[in-house]
């Protein structure tokens, strides 16, 4: 079952480019990886999905890397309303059924 | 009501209390779900329904019992829990998982529970 790393914590400026990495070791060949935002007090809100290569969307892109150990979400040009936790989430299908595993998360503060 | 709604939003109970928590989805989805989120660790997947049916239970304690009525309608009934148990419930929704697995999945705004 694969098990996902990310940073703690992480500090930004507005209008940089931000980027967070999950590792993901032993994610096996048919787990989709999903990046989610959490507000204090409220549930976590999808960003974007992706399998293998480059996602891009209109808030965000994600990398990922052809042996899929890892993924980086990067979040262009980031305000303040982007301090969130970011969680990476894998899919691992075990014994027929897809097993969601959340990351630890990881604490964007972005400074004025 | 739009999404998914979650109710109570705020719940203190002692540990010999009955409570149950309710959510409710309008996406027309076929798979719920419901978390625990407790301070600073990952989210936890406690139980899985996919068309009302269970297909998931990640070794949850007996004192948390699911009832998934409709495809709709999920609820998660407490009692005799313990101060552990005090945390933030998040119910989630998405596509059918055998036919659109890692499907999105959109969460309700959670339940945050305190047991004394």
């Amino acid at each position: 079952l694969a098990k996902t790393t990310q940073p703690i914590s992480m500090d930004s400026y507005e209008g940089q480019e931000v980027n967070i990495t999950c590792s993901h070791n032993n994610i096996a060949t048919n787990d989709y990886i999903t990046w989610y935002q959490q507000f204090p007090s409220q549930g976590p809100r999808f960003i974007i999905q992706g399998y293998k290569t480059k996602v891009t969307n209109e808030v965000a892109s994600l990398f990922i890397p052809a042996d899929r150990k890892s993924s980086t979400l990067s979040l262009p040009r980031v305000s303040l309303s982007d301090t969130a936790v970011y969680y990476c989430l894998v899919a691992a299908l075990t014994s027929g059924t897809y097993k969601y595993i959340f990351g630890t998360g990881t604490r964007l503060k972005v400074l004025a | 009501e739009t999404g998914v709604t979650q109710t109570p939003r705020h719940l203190v109970m002692g540990m010999t209390n009955k409570k149950s928590l309710k959510c409710e989805q309008h996406l027309g989805h076929n798979a719920m779900y419901w978390y625990k989120q407790s301070a600073k660790k990952p989210l936890e997947l406690m139980f899985v329904y996919n068309f009302k049916e269970q297909t998931e239970n990640n070794s949850v304690p007996s004192r948390f019992s699911p009832e998934c009525p409709n495809s709709s309608h999920l609820f998660l009934h407490l009692h005799t829990l313990q101060p552990e148990d005090s945390a933030l419930y998040l119910c989630a929704s998405s596509q059918d998982r055998s036919s659109q697995p890692g499907s999105e999945q959109f969460f309700g705004p959670g339940t945050r529970l305190t047991v004394l």
